[in-house]
């Protein structure tokens, strides 16, 4: 089956450092990946998003996050980290013949000041 | 403005009834899709729709009906039929077919049984 999987499903960072969510695929067709963001009893929104273009991808709120084929992963990073970035964070996959996205379980995001 | 709209935010539930929460879209979008969150299993598909009058099952439809009537509208009913409704549920929609495939979030209807 098609998936995406997140390693670690809580991560916390001191305010101003690295924030590094990691997101692996398992596909063996070209994906569309995406990163979303959500808040506490609100709805999903795209962080970013892959599509074939450019590898690296820059995203809303300093987000960026790189596909790599040879890896199967498309993780997402923050060189600093704010207190409004503590939310949970979804990985999720799509495909041009099966567009319908998948999502993994999830990354929640603690920053400690 | 363009956006996508749930109703309504809280939704209580007796045991044995059947209840139906709205979604409704105005971004022109083909795709629609309704999905259940639970803490620590991320999102789960219960249905999708494509196009009008048109809709499949996804990993978790059992319990739950949906109908498509129009581009704009995509109903979840959730049945007694279904054990374990207390959850958040997400309605999205999406292009279908291009590179636009990201999905647009409504904000969520929470269900709790009583």
């Amino acid at each position: 089956a098609q998936s995406v999987t997140q390693l670690g499903s809580h991560v916390s960072v001191s305010e101003g450092a690295l924030v590094l969510l990691r997101c692996n695929y398992s596909s063996s067709v070209p994906p569309y990946l995406f990163w979303y963001v959500q808040y506490p009893n609100q709805g999903l929104q795209l962080l970013l998003k892959y599509t074939s273009a450019a590898t690296l991808v820059k995203g809303i709120n300093g987000f960026e996050a790189e596909f790599k084929k040879s890896e199967t992963s498309f993780h997402l990073t923050k060189p600093s980290a704010h207190m409004s970035d503590a939310a949970e964070y979804f990985c999720a996959v799509s495909y041009r013949n099966d567009y319908k996205l998948s999502f993994g379980a999830g990354t929640t995001v603690t920053v400690r000041a | 403005d363009g956006g996508i709209t749930q109703s309504p935010k809280y939704l209580f539930r007796k045991e044995g009834q059947n209840v139906t929460l709205s979604c409704e879209q105005n971004l022109n979008h083909d795709a629609m899709y309704w999905y259940r969150q639970d803490p620590g299993q991320g999102l789960r598909l219960i249905y999708y729709s494509q196009i009008v009058n048109d809709f499949q099952k996804g990993d978790i439809a059992e319990g739950y009906s949906v109908s498509r009537e129009k581009k704009e509208s995509f109903p979840l009913t959730v049945t007694s039929a279904q054990k374990n409704p207390t959850a958040f549920y997400l309605c999205a929609s999406s292009f279908r077919g291009t590179e636009n495939t990201e999905a647009f979030f409504g904000q969520g209807t929470r269900l709790t049984v009583v």
